[in-house]
């Protein structure tokens, strides 16, 4: 079974900073996707960024990028030039190759973008 | 992109009744679709996996028999609880795994009182 683990239940930066939101995760697989998820106080789950395993290159959107060390099997989300709009829970998830699974997400960091 | 269409968005029940929960692929076929429960301040839990044509998937711990999950097309999957009472109150939310990634509802709260 696979776990995900973040350790940042709340975290609050101003407006314009950097942060980067910590997750970890436990498995023996070797073929997986991980995700960051943002959910909003409207509650819909919205896809921040996705990472192959199988993929050394670390992905980017925009303002967002990861920091992907599979052997650490850790999966930091870094948020640049933070806008209010970033305010809302942000989830890791893990999937293992194939899609015929669930996600397996971590606990969530509430992260606060202060004007 | 591909779209998940959940319904109701919220509900409000007696305790005793059933209620169901919607959940449709508006521009792809879903064969396999999931269900989430999301306490409050807490993460999502997947409850069951919804495949078509056949039996549902249950995670541990999940009472099948309260539970109920009906995946009788390509495009519609139902979440139905039944004899709800207070403690199934929650946030339930599908999801569904078109090519291009995962897609989400936008989510059921329910409240039995």
């Amino acid at each position: 079974a696979q776990t995900v683990t973040q350790s940042q239940p709340e975290m609050s930066v101003q407006e314009a900073e950097t942060v980067t939101l910590s997750c970890t995760y436990d498995t023996s697989e070797s073929n997986y996707y991980l995700f960051w998820y943002k959910q909003p106080p409207s509650r819909q789950m919205i896809l921040v960024i996705r990472q192959e395993a199988y993929k050394q290159q670390n992905a980017t959107e925009n303002r967002f990028s990861v920091n992907f060390q599979k052997a650490a099997k850790s999966f930091s989300l870094k948020i640049s030039d933070s806008q209010l709009g970033d305010t809302a829970m942000y989830f890791c998830a893990f999937i293992r190759g194939g899609g015929a699974d669930g996600l397996t997400f971590g606990k969530g960091t509430h992260l606060i973008i202060q004007p | 992109g591909a779209v998940v269409s959940q319904h109701p968005s919220r509900v409000i029940c007696k305790s005793g009744t059933s209620v169901k929960i919607e959940c449709r692929s508006l521009d792809f076929q879903a064969t396999t679709m999931f269900w989430y429960r999301q306490f409050p301040k807490q993460s999502l839990m997947l409850m069951a996996t919804s495949n078509e044509g056949s039996k549902a998937t249950y995670e541990q711990g999940v009472e099948k028999d309260k539970f109920l999950i009906n995946h009788a097309s390509l495009t519609l999957s139902t979440l139905t609880v039944t004899s709800a009472h207070p403690e199934d109150s929650s946030f339930y939310i599908c999801s569904a795994f078109p090519p291009g990634g995962y897609t989400f509802g936008s989510g059921t709260r329910l409240t039995v009182v």
